[in-house]
């Protein structure tokens, strides 16, 4: 059964560069048609989509993030990675890793990391 | 404000039916398929709904999902109290090029 763990500073100083990584065990982040995605929640508010990264190395950020974002992988240890540059605090929340299936939907979540931005 | 619109809250009795509905346009809920995410209080979302219409195994039959034209609709039929959870509406936006969530409903068993 695969799981997803998030990882990374749970604290980011404004104009820095935000780094998570997500941990893949009990599959591999190169096999099948998945996607890879990110998944982020303020607190008390609602789910906002960051972006996706495919096993094909495709990828697909939410346009409105997409000047700050990078998502990629890395498969010899079966991870992949969420960078957001130059983080304000708008960018404090809860960021989930998932994994998708085409038009299945994201059928897998990591459990959460909580980031926040302040000096 | 979101590109889909769900209402922040729904309320049901034990046993009863309770549908949550998620408003879009042409461009999202119109042309692709809709997913539906529950959130139990404290923990990750999971996924309840895909394609629109069908069940990952182990998500109970008590849970349907349905379209029609720019609405889709969740539907919860013999709302139980562990059924107390946010609930997210979510599909591909042909416009935005973006993958994009309803605001969430609260779901309260009275």
């Amino acid at each position: 059964q695969v799981q997803l763990q998030e990882s990374g500073p749970g604290l980011v100083k404004p104009s820095q560069t935000l780094s998570l990584i997500c941990t893949v065990s009990g599959g591999s982040v190169s096999s099948g048609s998945y996607y890879w995605g990110w998944i982020r929640q303020p607190a008390g508010k609602g789910l906002e989509w960051i972006g996706r990264i495919y096993t094909s190395g495709s990828t697909n950020y939410n346009p409105s993030l997409k000047s700050r974002v990078t998502i990629s992988v890395d498969t010899s240890k079966n991870q992949f990675s969420l960078k957001l540059r130059s983080v304000t605090a708008a960018d404090t929340a809860m960021y989930y890793c998932a994994r998708g299936i085409a038009a299945d939907g994201m059928d897998v979540w990591g459990q959460g990391t909580t980031v926040t931005v302040s000096s | 404000q979101s590109v889909l619109t769900q209402p922040p809250s729904a309320s049901g009795t034990p046993g009863q039916r309770v549908s949550i509905s998620c408003s879009g346009s042409s461009s999202n809920i119109g042309s692709n398929y809709v997913y539906w995410y529950q959130q139990l209080p404290g923990t990750a979302p999971k996924l309840l709904i895909y394609r629109t219409n069908q069940r990952p195994s182990g998500v109970p039959d008590r849970f349907s999902g349905s379209k029609s034209g720019t609405s889709a609709s969740l539907a919860i039929s013999g709302l139980r109290s562990e059924d107390e959870a946010d609930y997210y509406c979510a599909t591909w936006d042909d416009s935005l090029s973006d993958l994009v969530f309803g605001g969430g409903t609260k779901l309260t068993a009275l």
